[in-house]
């Protein structure tokens, strides 16, 4: 069970904009602690996607686009193309248990 | 362009010492801006940091983990390792490196080495 909760699945039509959220709790997201993204397309390692809540890497298309809200977090995705088909992961940290990076429990985003 | 690439001797046994090793090239592990850390991938599974160490040799582990696992660096090799003790089938995984920004509780992880599989069976 994950510290930060992600939905397993979303999928959309090529073009199409989907979301994948990342909840959290009082002791992470809510705690004011940054919330990152990562893409991890099938068969290699996970890329990073976004950091800071809301910032593209240099090379990261700015069809990708990050926010936070309270104890949640949100990825979106614009223009969805079928390169697009990965799992991404939010990564934050929770202060709970002395020093402790956490990761959600992933997404798999499926381009119809 | 920083690389991490991990290297380890194969499948381990239940009850043994998992032991890997990250070489870092393109950059040196003595930069006082960054953490080094392992993170890990059960098949089909979601990621869990396993922990992260400074190069002056500070460490932080995941508090699910401490008991079983240490990180250490060699600054002369510019690799640091793991390893982590009593494996059981549950520790079979996918195991990356990567680097960690030193900005705290608000750090990433970026870039990530490749992942080495590690089976732990007898």
């Amino acid at each position: 069970q994950s510290v930060l909760t992600q939905p397993p699945s979303v999928s959309g039509a090529p073009g199409q904009r989907v979301t994948i959220s990342c909840t959290g709790s009082s002791s992470n997201i809510g705690a004011g602690y940054d919330v990152h993204w990562y893409q991890q397309l099938p068969g290699t390692a996970p890329k990073l996607l976004i950091y800071g809540n809301s910032n593209r890497p240099s090379g990261v298309p700015d069809r990708f686009s990050g926010s936070k809200s309270g104890t949640s977090a949100s990825l979106a995705i614009t223009g969805l193309q079928a390169e697009d088909e990965a799992d991404y992961y939010c990564q934050s940290y929770d202060s709970s248990l002395s020093v402790n990076w956490v990761f959600g429990g992933g997404t798999k985003l499926t381009v119809l | 362009q920083l690389q991490l690439q991990e290297s380890g001797p194969g499948p381990v046994k239940p009850s043994e010492t998992l032991s890997l090793t990250c070489t870092v090239s393109g950059g040196s592990i003595s930069s006082s801006s960054y953490y080094w850390g392992w993170i890990r991938q059960p098949p089909g599974k979601g990621l869990e940091w396993i922990g992260s160490i400074y190069y002056s040799g500070s460490t932080y582990y995941n508090p699910s983990l401490k008991s079983r696992v240490t990180i250490s660096v060699d600054t002369s090799k510019n690799q640091f390792s793991l390893k982590l003790t009593s494996v059981t089938a549950a520790d079979t995984a996918v195991y990356y490196c990567a680097r960690q920004n030193d900005y705290g509780d608000l750090s990433w992880f970026d870039p990530w080495g490749q992942g080495t599989l590690v089976t732990v069976s007898s």
